[in-house]
């Protein structure tokens, strides 16, 4: 089944304790990228990358860290959390950049 | 940045009834596209239309565009309970000499039984 997974789905951490959270597509997709989702602010991107080894910043790429070492995984790393990171995390892959997105499931990030 | 806006934020009909949401855009576009989120959940591609195209159906849905305008709108046709969602319109405009794709804030849609 094509699909994008996340993980995990639900993360309470504190201020400071570094994090990843992982992302893989299985359906060869070039295109893959990282979205936040605020109440009232809608969906933001974070980071995105063109191919591997490929990464650029989004419209927040403030605090966020992304590799792409393989075409299927494309990891998010939070080196240093802090509260206002508390959000609810989307990745997405598709063949280009306007083509259609394919999400993951979310990943709910609770920093105390 | 934000390119495109939905309207209205929230929307509450019967069973049965048919729904519309508009998306308005700034610069000109590629591309529209439409998704669909369940409460908490990833989003669903619904449809993509063309800047060369005015139309589009799938199913019960029904998009337009007038890139005159400078929007689109999303037509839900006899609605189900099942429909309830937040929904999406995401444009894909060069910015910066690149194509980009822009998730507006959503209309809520909530359908009654």
């Amino acid at each position: 089944e094509a699909q994008v997974t996340q993980n995990p789905r639900y993360l309470i951490t504190v201020t400071g304790k570094k994090l990843t959270v992982t992302c893989s597509q299985n359906m060869n997709h070039e295109y893959m990228s990282w979205y936040r989702q605020d109440p009232g602010l809608g969906l933001r991107q974070i980071y995105y990358s063109m191919n591997v080894e490929v990464t650029d910043k989004g419209d927040v790429p403030e605090g966020y860290k992304v590799s792409r070492k393989e075409k299927r995984n494309f990891p998010l790393i939070l080196e240093s959390p802090s509260p206002n990171q508390t959000s609810l995390y989307f990745c997405a892959s598709s063949l280009g950049r306007a083509n259609e997105q394919f999400f993951g499931p979310g990943t709910r990030l609770t920093v105390l | 940045s934000q390119q495109g806006e939905e309207d209205p934020q929230a929307l509450s009909i019967q069973e049965g009834e048919n729904a519309t949401m508009n998306c308005s855009y700034k610069t000109s576009i590629n591309n529209l596209q439409w998704y669909r989120q369940n409460s908490g959940r990833g989003l669903v591609h619904l449809i993509l239309i063309r800047s060369n195209e005015r139309e589009k159906h799938s199913g019960r849905l029904r998009v337009t565009l007038d890139t005159s305008k400078k929007s689109s709108s999303l037509l839900i046709t006899a609605s189900r309970a099942a429909d309830t969602a937040s929904y999406f319109c995401a444009t894909d405009a060069w910015h910066s000499g690149y194509s980009t794709l822009t998730f507006g804030k959503g209309t809520m849609l909530l359908v009654s039984p």
